[in-house]
Order: structure tokens, then sequence, then C-alpha cells
């Protein structure tokens, strides 16, 4: 399996503009998760799905995060209109099941709102 | 939201040295995740702990769930350059109402 694969590595973007993070899971896996990584803050769990469904997305730091699942081999994790602090790297994780959590990361996305 | 502390911050050891660091929490977590991220990756699993007591190894690692449920800790033998990088804990609390969640880290630097 090639394992969980992000979109783009990196993207820059100007405040105010749309982005959109992709995610395609390792297959088979039920678990779907959305973290945020900066320094000041370390791994940070915005959203996880189970089976295409949105779990908890108390994590969600504002209106302008949203996150989707339309099947089980793909998420977006879209940021609407985006901001400077928005600037971090964005993990997609996959697990196969809850009872024996073990997520499996991408290689994130570098996202830099200037 | 849950907190999971790590010690120590950050160390520096001679190539060749064992390693320990550990998580800590004030809650009880039903599974425990050792990662190791390198610059510019994703953490990449170690070892994953879901039993009290339990005590796993994975080549030159070995780590352990603490007996109160409470804590881990995580043991590198021999170190080499390559382990430099830096290690996250993590715990599942979903069965409580809460979520998974990540230690701030320990940074280890290797030094030939």
């Amino acid at each position: 399996d090639a394992g969980v694969i992000q979109s783009p590595r990196h993207e820059v973007t100007e405040m105010g503009q749309e982005v959109t993070l992709r995610c395609k899971p390792i297959s088979g896996h039920d678990y779907l998760f959305w973290y945020r990584q900066t320094m000041m803050r370390g791994l940070e769990l915005l959203i996880y799905f189970n089976n295409n469904v949105p779990i908890d997305d108390s994590g969600m730091p504002e209106d302008r995060f949203s996150a989707k699942m339309p099947n089980a081999s793909f998420s977006t994790l879209k940021i609407q209109p985006s901001e400077p602090r928005d600037s971090a790297v964005y993990f997609c994780a996959s697990s196969p099941t809850r009872t024996a959590l073990r997520a499996f990361f991408g290689q994130g996305t570098r996202l830099t709102v200037v | 939201g849950q907190q999971l502390n790590q010690s120590p911050q950050s160390m520096f050891i001679q190539e060749g040295e064992d390693v320990s660091m550990n998580c800590t929490s004030s809650s009880i977590f039903n599974t425990w995740l050792w990662y190791k991220q390198d610059p510019g990756e994703g953490p990449v699993l170690l070892i994953a702990l879901y039993k009290a007591g339990e005590l796993t190894s994975n080549g030159r690692l070995t780590a352990q769930f603490g007996i109160t449920r409470k804590d881990s800790f995580l043991n590198i033998s021999a170190s080499i350059p390559s382990d430099v990088g830096i290690y996250f804990c993590a715990g599942d609390r979903v069965l409580y109402g809460q979520n998974f969640v990540f230690g701030p880290g320990t940074r280890l630097s290797v030094l030939p």
C-alpha cells in the first residue's frame, strides 16, 4: 500500500483566498483524522471521520474551516477565507480500527498564507 | 482539552548511549502510541500499546504502558545517528468522550 497520500505537499496562497487540502487514506481504514502542526501548539486534532461520517469536529478552529469525506478514499480540508495565522503543516492520518487505534500519517501539506 | 506531558523536552546524547523518555497524564488512557517525526515528514508509528502493563519492543526500541494507565515510557538502546528526531507520545481517550491527543514531543539529538 502506498500509505496515506496528501496533496499538495506545499501551498502558498494570499490572505483571503480559498485553500483546499486533499487526502487519500490507506485502503480499508475506517478512520480518518486531520491534524494541524505548529511550533506553538504542536499537533492538534481538527476533526476525525469514521466510515466517512464526521464524528468530532470540536478541534476545527473556526467556521472558515470545513472538512468533507465524500467516500472512503478521499477527504478534503478547506479553509475559506485563509488568514496568515492558518500557516502550518496539515496532516491527514488514517487508522484501521477504533479498538486497536494506530494512526498512520501522510507526509503533510505545508501551508503558507501571505 | 486533555493534556499529555513529555519529558525531557530535549536531550543530547552520545552515539551508543541508551535513551529513556516518558509521557504522563493526569487522566487514564486506553491506548498509548509512540511516533517519531523527521524534519519535513509526517510522524511515523513506532510502537502501539493497548493494555496496562504491556511491554513491547520494536528492534532497539522498547515501550511500556504504565500500570496506572496514566503514563508510558520509551527506551532506545545503543542510539545511532538516525535516531535523531522528535518523539511524540499519543493517547486515545475516545471511550471517555474525549479524543486522540499528542504530547508536545521530545527532541533527540545524537552526537557522533
